[in-house]
């Protein structure tokens, strides 16, 4: 069975950094677009950023850009964003997805002092 | 600035038919648009239910569907079961960028 499983979050300060990581496992990771998808406690879903299965397409959502990175190590199977100037609006579980039908369950990521 | 707009909230009894719709503040929605559907369940990651308007993934029940409906993306539920109670949201692609409607809270009641 496909699966995804992200990392990396935790409480830090506004305008600090955070990196994520997401490891795939079960399938053909290097073939697969990915997503990074975040939902704030009680809110709905929103997209943050895509990157294509090689690399050569990026994009990020209006709220992140600038401040965010995403990559990807095919070689590792693994997914990346790099979090940096954060505030508290970033507060929320982050969800790693491949072509939104693969979805981790989500690593919590809170910014607050 | 582009907005998704879901109906907050639906309720349905057991064995009804519902459907929910996805609109877009640049106009009509289209196949272009490439609407997929999701369920997400408290506490739970979302599962992809609908992609690219009306396809089903593997695990989809057959009682969902999907379509376009006077200028919007829809998600008909059809014979509804208790299950089924849970958050629905839409995606729409607007070129590279993606976007979430707000969600639909449906009941089964």
């Amino acid at each position: 069975e496909a699966q995804l499983m992200e990392s990396g979050g935790g409480l830090v300060q506004p305008g600090g950094s955070l990196r994520l990581s997401c490891v795939a496992s079960e399938f053909t990771f290097n073939s697969y677009n990915m997503n990074w998808v975040r939902q704030a406690p009680g809110k709905g879903l929103e997209w943050v950023s895509y990157i294509s299965s090689s690399s050569n397409t990026i994009y990020y959502a209006d709220s992140v850009k600038g401040r965010f990175t995403i990559s990807r190590d095919n070689a590792k199977n693994s997914l990346y964003l790099q979090m940096s100037s954060l505030r508290a609006e970033d507060t929320a579980v982050y969800y790693c997805s491949g072509t939104f039908d693969i979805w981790g369950q989500g690593t919590m990521v809170t910014v607050s002092s | 600035q582009t907005v998704v707009t879901q109906e907050p909230s639906l309720t349905v009894s057991p064995g009804g038919t519902v459907t929910l719709t996805c609109a877009s503040s640049t106009g009509a929605v289209t196949s272009g648009y490439y609407p997929n559907w999701f369920q997400q369940k408290p506490g739970q990651a979302p599962r992809a239910l609908i992609y690219d308007t009306t396809n089903k993934h593997s695990w989809t029940p057959a009682r969902f569907s999907g379509s376009l409906l006077g200028g919007k993306a829809a998600l008909t539920l059809s014979g509804v079961q208790p299950e089924d109670e849970a958050d629905y949201y839409c995606l729409l692609y607007f070129g590279g960028f993606r976007m979430f409607g707000g969600g639909t809270k449906l009941t089964v009641l």
